[in-house]
Formats: structure tokens, sequence, C-alpha cells
């Protein structure tokens, strides 16, 4: 089945410091991609939804010269975490929705920043 | 605006016993209607999902769940719960361009021998 890659599966940096995580489609090819962030025992938050070849759309509060994301191919989607803090800590996770349908929707395993 | 809501955060099921898990939504169109399975520190599984048609959706490991549009509801069920079952589970709704859903706040099963 379809599987989407999240890399890397944990990340342990210093304040200041910028982070990328990477959201990439292995068998299939996604025109659009999501990002979430999760708190420790809370649920899921769209961040922004990644649009292949154009810029991202950022959900209401959510900092896009904070959180840089990159939608080069057809595949990959790639989240920056710029100058992180430690109010930035979180889970963070992709989804990818496979091209030409509007069924086929993937989560990869998710990220798991810790900044310190 | 639409919104979930999952009444329960936590519950406990004794192995073998059946499980409800209860979703509310708010959306002003024909929603489609998720729930998935969240492993600690992993991403998310998904179990079913609705879109239109049977209102009684079956999904992946002996879970199903029925859409109510009356009660905009969206409950999750499984008659006999095995420990591995033993999860966070989000119920979700989304719209027209679906993949950009909306989570409950999740609840948290535990299972007891």
């Amino acid at each position: 089945g379809a599987v989407v890659s999240q890399h890397p599966s944990w990340v342990i940096c210093k304040s200041g410091t910028s982070v990328k995580i990477e959201c990439r489609s292995l068998d299939f090819q996604a025109t659009t991609m999501f990002w979430y962030r999760q708190f420790p025992k809370q649920s899921l938050m769209l961040m922004a939804t990644s649009n292949e070849g154009s810029k991202a759309t950022y959900e209401q509060g959510v900092e896009k010269d904070k959180f840089l994301i990159n939608h080069a191919s057809l595949t990959l989607s790639t989240l920056t975490v710029t100058s992180a803090h430690p109010e930035d800590s979180s889970f963070y996770i992709c989804s990818a929705r496979e091209t030409g349908t509007n069924e086929k929707l993937f989560f990869g395993s998710g990220t798991q920043l810790s900044v310190l | 605006a639409q919104s979930v809501t999952q009444p329960d955060i936590h519950i406990t099921v004794s192995e073998g016993a059946s499980l409800e898990l209860r979703c509310n939504y708010s959306y002003g169109a024909t929603p489609y209607l998720f729930w998935y399975v969240q492993s600690p520190g992993q991403g998310l599984q998904l179990l079913l999902k609705y879109f239109s048609g049977d209102t009684l959706v079956q999904g992946i490991k002996g879970f199903e769940a029925e859409f109510k549009r009356s009660q905009s509801s969206f409950n999750l069920r499984k008659p006999s719960v095995h420990w591995s079952d033993a999860a966070e589970y989000f119920c979700a709704v989304g719209g027209h361009s679906w993949g950009k859903l909306q989570f409950g706040a999740g609840t948290q099963v535990v299972v007891t021998p």
C-alpha cells in the first residue's frame, strides 16, 4: 500500500538553530500535503497546506516565516522550523493526498522535535 | 465553522468487552468523516471513513462506525476489544478538500485484562 515517509523520527536541537523535516510519498504522487502539530496529550492542529510548485497556505496563527514549507516535487514536502525555541517542541505529522483522487490520504509516522 | 467533539477523554474497557467511542461534529455541508488510531509516538492509521452511501461503515481491525446525520454523530464501535486496541483514537471531519482535516481532542482507550 501507499506509504508516506517522514524523516527524521525524532530530533533534538539547540535553541536558535533550524531543523528540517521531510515528508515523502514513496509510491504515489502528492500535489498536496498537509502539516500538523500535536502537543502532548492534545489533538492534531493543522499548520499549513503544502502545494507542489506554489506557496503554502498557512492556518491562522501559524507564523509562515518561522515554519518554512517547501514542496518542490510531487513526492516531497519539507517543513523547516527556523530559529527553534523550546516552545516549538512538539510532534509534527505530515499527510499526503494522492494526486487525482479525492479519497486517498496517508499520514507519515511523525517527527518528535525537542528544542533545548 | 467546522468542529469535532469527542466527549470522552479517557475510556477503560475490559478485554473482550464492547467499545463505543463518541464523536459529534459540526459542519455546514455534508462532511467527510474519519476515525484514526494513534499508538504512542506514532503517526496515524486510518480505521475507516465515511463519504456517502451506507451510513454503517466497516473498517479495519473489526471496527465500525455509524453516521447519523440527525444527531451529527459518527460513533466508533467494536464488539470485542483486544489488548492491542489500547491507543488514542481521533475522530476527524473534512470537506470537499478533505485532506484538510479538523480533529477531535482524542479518546484514550485503556484495555484491562
